[in-house]
């Protein structure tokens, strides 16, 4: 079956720094992913959606400045958080959508970010 | 405004008994509906999804059932083994690839 590899599972970074975070599609290519984040105890949120070659669309509220994500090829997306501060703490988690046959969305395993 | 509900925050079901996890939505667009699984730190785990045109989806203990005039969708587990307990999240899409909008999840136990 589909499957996206997310990495890293989990990163510590200081206050101010960035740090990328990578979703790729192993067996298939993406024409879109999607980028959401999890609160403690809350649903998913969706972040952002990235087509391939096109500047990703972000839903409301959400920092494009800081929160820049590239999907420079079929089967990579990456998310960079920047300037990251300590509320951008969080559980991010990628997703691929193949575009073909079933809806076929395929999690990647998420990015555990703390920033101190 | 939330457009998928999962009222109930948690669930208490005994081993070998049935599950049933509710889902509620509000927007009529939305025309595929998906179950996921998920545990602490991972990502979700897709376990079984239903198109709007079908009223009943089945796969091995796992059912999901339909009702789309009253916009409520519900998941059954069954029989309910410890290995079920988990987060459990409904998922709705709309045409297109639009992303998925989640509801917030019902953490089922599975009681010895």
């Amino acid at each position: 079956g589909a499957v996206v590899s997310q990495h890293p599972s989990r990163v510590i970074c200081k206050s101010g720094t960035s740090v990328k975070i990578e979703c790729r599609s192993l067996d298939f290519q993406a024409t879109t992913m999607f980028w959401y984040r999890q609160f403690p105890k809350k649903s998913l949120m969706l972040m952002a959606t990235s087509n391939e070659g096109s500047k990703a669309t972000y839903e409301q509220g959400v920092e494009k400045d800081k929160f820049l994500i590239n999907h420079a090829s079929l089967t990579l997306s990456t998310l960079t958080v920047t300037s990251a501060h300590p509320e951008d703490s969080s559980f991010y988690i990628c997703s691929a959508f193949s575009g073909t046959g079933n809806y076929g969305y395929t999690f990647g395993s998420g990015t555990r970010l703390t920033v101190v | 405004d939330q457009q998928v509900k999962q009222n109930s925050p948690s669930l208490s079901v005994q081993e070998g008994r049935i599950s049933i996890l509710n889902c509620d939505y509000t927007n009529s667009m939305f025309d595929y509906f998906l179950w996921y699984k998920k545990y602490p730190a991972e990502g979700p785990t897709f376990l079984i999804s239903i198109s709007s045109i079908k009223d009943k989806n089945e796969d091995g203990r796992f059912t999901v059932f339909l009702n789309k005039s009253a916009k409520h969708l519900s998941l059954h587990i069954v029989p309910s083994q410890p290995g079920d307990s988990a987060v459990y999240f409904c998922a709705a899409a709309g045409g297109g690839a639009d992303g998925l909008t989640f509801g917030k999840g019902t953490h089922l136990i599975i009681q010895p």
